[in-house]
């Protein structure tokens, strides 16, 4: 079955990246986009956005352009978004997500990685 | 940018009951819109895609209407395993936003 296996919780402090894995299984990694998707505690859920594991083309949401940075490995099936200058506001579960088409919905969802950003 | 607007924001309703909720585009996006469903502390879920295909797995009493700019969920007979927070998104071209969400109830 589809599974997306996310890297654990991590504690950075302002100013410093954060690099979030999402490994793929049960499918081709190749043949499906990755999005990425936050949620702060307590609130909805945020779009950053996506990348194409086979051609690496990517997409960033507006408010993330020049900080996010989604990168793929494809010998292990593995997905990666890092986060740059990370500020308190960043604090949130990040999650991964398929992409069963280009510009489609996202069928299945990795557990969430907590990050959490404080000095 | 396209927004998603969701209301109401929350809702409380009884077993059995009908529940819709609405999501509204600022602009029109055709079909290309899903909902999914958050429990308390779960990962998001997809209910339903192209505003009224349900994917594989989910309850037939959960149903999506509309196209264009103004769409539905509704959940024919709400039972205790629904409660939990709803959002639409829009997919028709990037950026793919999420609606401010709707928390649903058991009165």
């Amino acid at each position: 079955q589809v599974q997306l296996v996310q890297s654990g919780t991590e504690v950075k402090k302002p100013g410093a990246s954060v690099k979030v894995s999402c490994k793929a299984s049960g499918y081709t990694f190749t043949n499906y986009d990755i999005n990425w998707v936050r949620q702060a505690t307590g609130q909805g859920l945020e779009w950053m956005g996506w990348m194409n594991p086979d051609s690496g083309n990517t997409y960033y949401e507006q408010k993330f352009q020049g900080r996010v940075t989604m990168t793929r490995n494809t010998s292990i099936s593995t997905a990666y978004m890092e986060l740059s200058s990370l500020r308190s506001e960043d604090t949130a579960v990040y999650y991964c997500a398929r992409g069963p088409t280009t510009l489609s919905w996202h069928d299945s969802w990795g557990q969430g990685t907590l990050v959490t950003v404080s000095s | 940018d396209i927004q998603m607007t969701q209301s109401p924001s929350s809702l409380s309703a009884s077993v059995g009951d009908r529940v819709t909720i609405t999501c509204r585009a600022s602009q029109g996006i055709d079909n290309y819109l899903a909902w999914y469903q958050q429990k308390p502390g779960k990962v998001p879920k997809l209910l339903i895609y192209a505003a009224s295909t349900l994917q594989s797995g989910v309850p037939s009493r959960f149903s999506g209407g509309g196209s264009g700019t103004d769409f539905t969920l509704t959940i024919s007979s709400l039972q205790p395993e629904d409660v939990a927070t709803y959002y639409c998104q829009k997919y028709n071209y990037d950026p793919r936003p999420f609606g401010q969400g709707t928390k649903v109830e058991i009165k």
